[in-house]
């Protein structure tokens, strides 16, 4: 059984468009992540979000939007791609954001290229 | 300021040799806690180790153990014995209460490719 899944695997698109990553985990976990890898393989926090809140790096353009319709799924909406967007975009979770112990189980990266 | 150094960008290890790689963080938290995670070139993070910063002794994972001192922060990965499966991007991270976007979020350093040489 997949701990935390993400679709689709693979995302070409045009710059312009609106596109969304989807987000799955089964492991019961309070807290989900999206993380960028970019192509020097440089990993960012992107959003964390829990039942209660939503922390968004303020170096995230306003274009992604997390989407959380139950405590299993955070989905990135993505509006007006742009060439930059080009990256690796990861999902993970964890039992509890405060916890500093927890291990963070991420997702298979979702390969995102903006052409 | 960067908060995760890694500054070996690539390294090179002989099969069943030893190998060091190098983190050094900077934190003004009393808690905080470490990780290690393989990047393998299939894509996927694999959590390694983990060390608190309360912790006392140096954690050990199978062949994985975080030479961790504390004075110098510095959380460095050994890995025993290599393999070539264990070719792979190794990040280190650091949570902490003042990380990135709010509290508690995994801040990550550049990461160190290492390559078992048969």
């Amino acid at each position: 059984d997949t701990a935390v899944s993400q679709t689709p695997k693979y995302l070409v698109t045009q710059m312009g468009n609106d596109k969304s990553i989807k987000c799955e985990q089964n492991l019961g976990h309070d807290t989900m992540y999206w993380y960028k890898q970019d192509s020097k393989k440089f990993l960012k926090i992107m959003f964390s979000y829990n039942n209660k809140e939503l922390i968004i790096n303020e170096t995230v353009p306003n274009r992604f939007s997390p989407k959380s319709p139950d405590k299993a799924h955070l989905n990135l909406h993505i509006n007006s791609l742009e060439l930059g967007d080009s990256a690796v975009y990861f999902c993970a979770s964890s039992p509890y954001l405060a916890a500093l112990g927890n291990e963070q189980f991420f997702g298979p990266g979702t390969r995102l290229t903006v052409l | 300021a960067q908060k995760i150094t890694q500054t070996q960008p690539g390294m090179f290890v002989q099969e069943k040799e030893a190998v060091t790689l190098d983190c050094t963080y900077d934190t003004s938290d009393q808690s905080y806690g470490l990780f290690w995670y393989k990047q393998p070139s299939s894509g996927e993070m694999i959590f390694l180790i983990y060390q608190g910063s309360y912790d006392e002794q140096n954690a050990t994972e199978g062949r994985y153990s975080l030479n961790f001192q504390k004075a110098r922060k510095s959380a460095n990965l050994v890995i025993s014995a290599s393999q070539l499966g264990d070719s792979a991007m190794y990040f280190c991270a650091m949570r902490d209460a003042y990380s990135g976007a709010g509290s508690y979020q995994l801040t990550f350093g550049k990461g160190t490719k290492l390559s078992v040489i048969p």
